[in-house]
């Protein structure tokens, strides 16, 4: 298995743009999840997916973030409008959530997100 | 979720063993410990994780006290790639909660040459 996979690696935008990240989790796996690292926040959750329902959205810091999950195998989060604050490395992951994989994520290699 | 405490920093010598220790005095019966880590600009890892027992893989070993207040992870041979933070979170095998992991401020394990 390639692993969870996100594109773009990098992405420099400008404010007021639109934004969207892509992962596709492990073939199998059943929940998803989009993190965001800070240097002055850590990784934070945002999204937590469980077979394409979102299970816990609190963590989206508001409306200008959304996240969907069309199928098993694709998810999008999308910032519009984009602002400099939300500058942050983006990160998703996957889980099989029910067996004892259930708190063990496999984690992509994130999305660096500068918003100028 | 119980409260963990990690040290904010451990320095280790390349080829020894590094100990990284977490406390977690309010772990109660149904939670497991999970040890993660994050190598510099990579997504977090699973490294191992346990209950009460000692557990051992390809990776690293990890010690739970009898009273599982505390544990020690421990990376028998550190090489200069064991260079990350690492994150131990106690968190129960199967949430009824349905809350997703969450991750602390970690240690900040740096192997010297």
């Amino acid at each position: 298995d390639a692993g969870v996979i996100q594109s773009p690696r990098h992405e420099v935008t400008e404010m007021g743009q639109e934004v969207t990240l892509r992962c596709k989790p492990i073939s199998g796996h059943n929940s998803l999840f989009w993190y965001r690292q800070t240097m002055m926040r850590g990784l934070e959750l945002l999204i937590y997916f469980n077979n394409n329902v979102p299970i816990d959205d609190s963590g989206m810091p508001e409306d200008r973030f959304s996240a969907k999950m069309p199928n098993a195998s694709f998810s999008t989060l999308k910032i519009q409008p984009s602002e400099p604050r939300d500058s942050a490395v983006y990160f998703c992951a996957s889980s099989l959530e029910g067996g004892a994989g259930a708190n063990v994520l496999t984690f992509g290699a994130g999305s660096r997100l500068t918003v100028l | 979720d119980a409260k963990t405490t990690q040290p904010t920093s451990m320095d280790c010598a390349e080829g020894r063993a590094a100990n990284l220790p977490c406390n977690h005095s309010t772990i109660s019966g149904n939670e497991y410990v999970y040890w993660y880590r994050q190598i510099h600009s990579q997504g977090p890892q699973y490294i191992i994780h346990g209950l009460k027992n000692n557990e051992t893989n390809e990776m690293a070993s990890l010690i739970i006290t009898e009273d599982r207040k505390s544990s020690t992870l421990i990376l028998p041979h550190a090489t200069l790639r064991d260079t990350a933070v690492y994150y131990c979170i106690v968190r129960p095998h199967m949430d009824t909660g349905r809350r997703a992991l969450t991750f602390g401020s970690g240690t900040r394990l740096q192997v010297q040459p």
